[in-house]
């Protein structure tokens, strides 16, 4: 299995370009997730999914993120407009069920200019 | 208080010798527990669960204490090699939200 795969590995934009990540999960993992890390407040999840629909968001930052999963194999993260302040590592993971932790892919090294 | 919390360290271990970490959880309905290592610029990677027995992997000991609500991570004989960040997660009962520590950098000192 070839893991969590994400697409890019780095982006640099300008602020207020739009950026989107993406991510393909280990197949027959049902859940996903998007977490967003940085020096200053670590791991933060942003969202997951089960099943292809969106459980808890309540960890967006703002309205400039939104993320889809339109089927088992694949999702997005979209930031629009990016800003300075988004700068930071987005990792996307998935998961078999809750008793098994998460596989984490490479992540995003996201630099917002 | 925040969910999970962790010794941010760093801690500076001499090569060989025994490290323990300790992390704190505030929800007692937390149900799931992990360790992970993260290298420096990789992903986080499971290095561990935590089960309620505590459990032992080659050097490496999980102990999960739900009176006072922590888990702790014992490295035996460390090695170089087992320098990077680690850290805790909990996910809480009937969820799949994995919350994490800040982590704990160790460094190994040859």
């Amino acid at each position: 299995d070839a893991g969590v795969i994400q697409s890019p590995r780095h982006e640099v934009t300008e602020m207020g370009q739009e950026v989107t990540l993406r991510c393909k999960p280990i197949s027959g993992h049902n859940s996903l997730f998007w977490y967003r890390q940085t020096m200053m407040r670590g791991l933060e999840l942003l969202i997951y999914f089960n099943n292809n629909v969106p459980i808890d968001d309540s960890g967006m930052p703002e309205d400039r993120f939104s993320a889809k999963m339109p089927n088992a194999s694949f999702s997005t993260l979209k930031i629009q407009p990016s800003e300075p302040r988004d700068s930071a590592v987005y990792f996307c993971a998935s998961s078999p069920g809750q008793l098994y932790g998460y596989t984490f892919g490479s992540g995003t090294r996201l630099t917002v200019v | 208080r925040k969910e999970v919390e962790q010794d941010p360290g760093p801690f500076n271990v001499p090569e060989g010798a025994t490290v323990a970490f300790n992390c704190t959880y505030s929800n007692s309905a937390s149900q799931s527990f992990f360790w992970y290592r993260q290298d420096c610029r990789k992903e986080p990677k499971l290095l561990m669960s935590v089960y309620s027995s505590g459990n032992e992997d080659g050097r490496f000991t999980a102990q999960l204490n739900r009176a006072s609500q922590y888990i702790s991570l014992l490295i035996r004989d460390s090695k170089l090699s087992d320098s990077a960040t680690y850290l805790c997660a909990v996910i809480l009962i009937g969820n799949e939200k994995l919350t994490f520590g800040t982590g704990t950098r160790l460094t190994i000192i040859p």
